[in-house]
């Protein structure tokens, strides 16, 4: 059974900063890409950042574009978010997601986590 | 604003079928392969269709997808009181260079 759990969500002062991890198993690791994607409280998914099987493509989103920085460790089966001079506007609900591909482009998420929690207040 | 525009409601009665419409662009939805989630309440978002139309396994038959243009809709029929949720379209943009969802639809069964 293929499982995402997510983990390093909590509350963080505006302009601290917070690394997000996401722990796969039940699928080869190695052979998909791998999405974030955030929900605001009572508001829609938007999707952050995506990445390649080999971290060759990485995507932003521009919302995020040279705050946060998403990387990967296959030997780890693990995914990572590294969030920088966090906002208010960045307090959502974080889901780790698998892709369904090898690449970020194109080809959607098939399978998510149940996310953790940010939370950006003083 | 989504780049990608849903009703924000939608309703029907059990047994009904309902339509759950998504409308784009060419660097979009004209562009690219759709998605479909359902976000059931508290819980997180599980695909629906991919590729436009294919259902994952363990996904209803009474779950479908089509892709018209830059426009895309979600078919379900034999509606049930379980299938009332929230519903999300998603696609590449290509002149974005990112992931794009609709603003999603909340389904009432009524």
């Amino acid at each position: 059974e293929v499982q995402l759990v997510e983990s390093g969500g909590g509350l963080v002062q505006p302009g601290r900063s917070l690394r997000l991890s996401c722990a796969a198993s039940g699928f080869i690791f190695d052979d998909f890409a791998m999405h974030w994607v955030r929900q605001a409280p009572g508001k829609g998914l938007e999707w952050v950042s995506g990445i390649s099987w080999d971290s060759g493509s990485i995507v932003y989103a521009d919302s995020v574009k040279g705050r946060f920085t998403i990387s990967r460790d296959n030997a780890r089966n693990s995914l990572y978010l590294q969030m920088n001079s966090l906002r208010a506007e960045d307090t959502a609900l974080y889901y780790c997601a698998k892709g369904s591909e090898v690449v970020p482009v194109s080809y959607g998420m098939d399978v998510w986590g149940q996310g953790t929690t940010v939370t950006v207040s003083s | 604003q989504s780049v990608l525009t849903q009703s924000p409601s939608a309703s029907g009665t059990p047994g009904q079928r309902v339509t759950i419409s998504c409308s784009g662009s060419s660097s979009n939805i004209g562009d690219n392969y759709v998605y479909w989630y359902q976000q059931l309440p508290g819980t997180a978002p599980k695909l629906l269709i991919y590729r436009n139309n294919q259902r994952p396994s363990g996904v209803p038959d009474r779950f479908s997808g089509s892709k018209s243009g830059t426009s895309a809709s979600l078919a379900i029929s034999g509606l049930r009181s379980e299938d009332e949720a929230d519903y999300y379209c998603a696609t590449w943009d290509d002149s974005l260079s990112v992931w794009v969802f609709g603003g999603g639809t909340k389904l009432t069964v009524l």
